[in-house]
Order: structure tokens, then C-alpha cells, then sequence
């Protein structure tokens, strides 16, 4: 079973607060991502890192912003929230090495912005 | 531009058949092909995956066949049960260093 916990579950916010989602993993994995998914629909990766102090945006442009500190934990950050951030935020995690490809997902956090 | 193509977008069968999800893709650099399996509420999570050098995996109730001239892979769940019911995913990857290109999702609900 993964060990990938992400807070909160669920956070309904009004416009213009900040928001700092929380993702950590006890798997010891280099490799962290963010995908936003509305319910049911397609992933779409927002932000990624390869390792502590490494970060990198993915193929959805996003205003969030995330860090790598620690190598268990990756937080994701907007600094305004707006309606249009409304969605379900996954956070995953892998091995660095060559030939492993499993990712492993938390339960999600479901932001509702008004 | 790198793209997994996957149909349908919703299936609908009946206990006990056999529940077959499709994917194409372009990219003929791709070296992993995996399958996630994702409950409502949850997270998705992998349930099997295949690279280019074999035609097929099953594990279980569940096979994946590739055809590698093609640019095709499919997921065969047999004897499909109610709690299949959920959203497969299919992925592709260039390689380790990349990362996974997801298909759009299909739907599949079993009916009892």
C-alpha cells in the first residue's frame, strides 16, 4: 500500500486566500508530481521535481507554485485562489532509478474556490 | 506532438463479460505502457503494465495486449465484476527519464 498522505481532503475557500496544499511520502522516492484532474476526467500534470531544491513545471501552465526542502514532502502553493482553481489536486510519487515507472498517488485534495 | 489516444470514453457491461479498453499511440520511442485503475475519491493506482518486447501480460482477470506495428495496446478484463466499475487510465512513456503521457480515461461501469 502507497504511503502518500495529502491535507486536506477537502477545503472550500473564498477568492483571494491563500492556499497551501500539503503532500508527503515515507517511500524515500526522488521523484514528486502534481497532476490537477477534475472528477472522473483527464490528469493533467502542473509541477514536478526530480529531488530537493529541483522543481519543474509541467505540460498544464499553472499559477500555483510548489517546493522541494525535504525529499519527503512537496507542497503545492497559490498565492490568490480564484474560481477557476476549482478541481481535485493529486500528488505522486516515484523512484529515480531506470526501469521503475510506478507512480504512486495519494487519495487527493478537492479545492472548491467561491 | 506526443499524444495517447484512448477509447471509448464510457463502457457499459454486464457482469460476467469482457471489458476491452483501447489505446494508440504515435510515438514509436515509447518504452512502458502502463494501465491505472482509479475509484471515485481516490487516487489512481497501477494495475498493470507492459514494455514493447512483449505481446502480452495478463495478470489475473486482467490482460494487456500490445501490438507493437500497430501503435496499439488494449486492456481485457475478463469475466468483469461490479467492482471494476471504475476509471481506467492507459499511459505511455518515452523513457525513464520522461514523463508518463496519460489518455484521456474511460469510464467503465459493470452492471450487475
Amino acid at each position: 500500500e502507497a504511503d502518500i498522505y495529502q491535507t486536506p481532503r477537502y477545503l472550500v475557500i473564498g477568492t483571494g486566500k491563500k492556499i497551501t496544499l500539503e503532500c508527503s511520502q515515507t517511500m524515500g522516492h526522488d521523484k514528486m508530481y502534481w497532476y490537477q484532474q477534475d472528477p472522473g476526467m483527464e490528469l493533467h500534470l502542473i509541477h514536478y521535481s526530480y529531488g530537493v531544491n529541483s522543481t519543474e513545471k509541467g505540460d498544464l501552465s499553472s499559477e500555483s507554485t510548489v517546493s522541494r526542502i525535504r525529499t519527503e514532502h512537496f507542497p503545492l502553493t497559490l498565492e490568490s485562489a480564484r474560481p477557476s482553481h476549482t478541481s481535485q489536486y493529486l500528488c505522486a510519487s516515484s523512484e529515480l532509478r531506470a526501469g521503475s515507472g510506478e507512480l504512486f498517488f495519494g487519495e487527493g485534495s478537492r479545492l472548491t474556490v467561491l | 506532438q506526443q499524444q495517447v489516444k484512448q477509447s471509448p470514453q464510457s463502457l457499459i457491461v454486464q457482469k460476467g463479460g469482457i471489458s476491452i479498453i483501447n489505446c494508440a499511440y504515435e510515438n514509436t520511442a515509447f518504452d512502458y505502457f502502463p494501465w491505472y485503475q482509479q475509484f471515485p475519491g481516490k487516487g489512481p493506482a497501477l494495475l498493470i503494465a507492459i514494455r514493447p518486447d512483449v505481446s502480452e501480460k495478463k495478470e489475473g482477470r486482467f490482460t494487456i495486449s500490445f501490438n507493437k506495428s500497430a501503435k496499439q495496446f488494449s486492456l481485457h478484463i475478463m469475466d468483469s465484476q461490479p467492482g471494476d466499475s471504475a476509471t481506467y487510465f492507459c499511459a505511455a512513456r518515452p523513457d525513464s527519464n520522461y514523463q508518463l503521457i496519460w489518455g484521456a480515461g474511460t469510464k467503465l461501469i459493470i452492471k450487475p
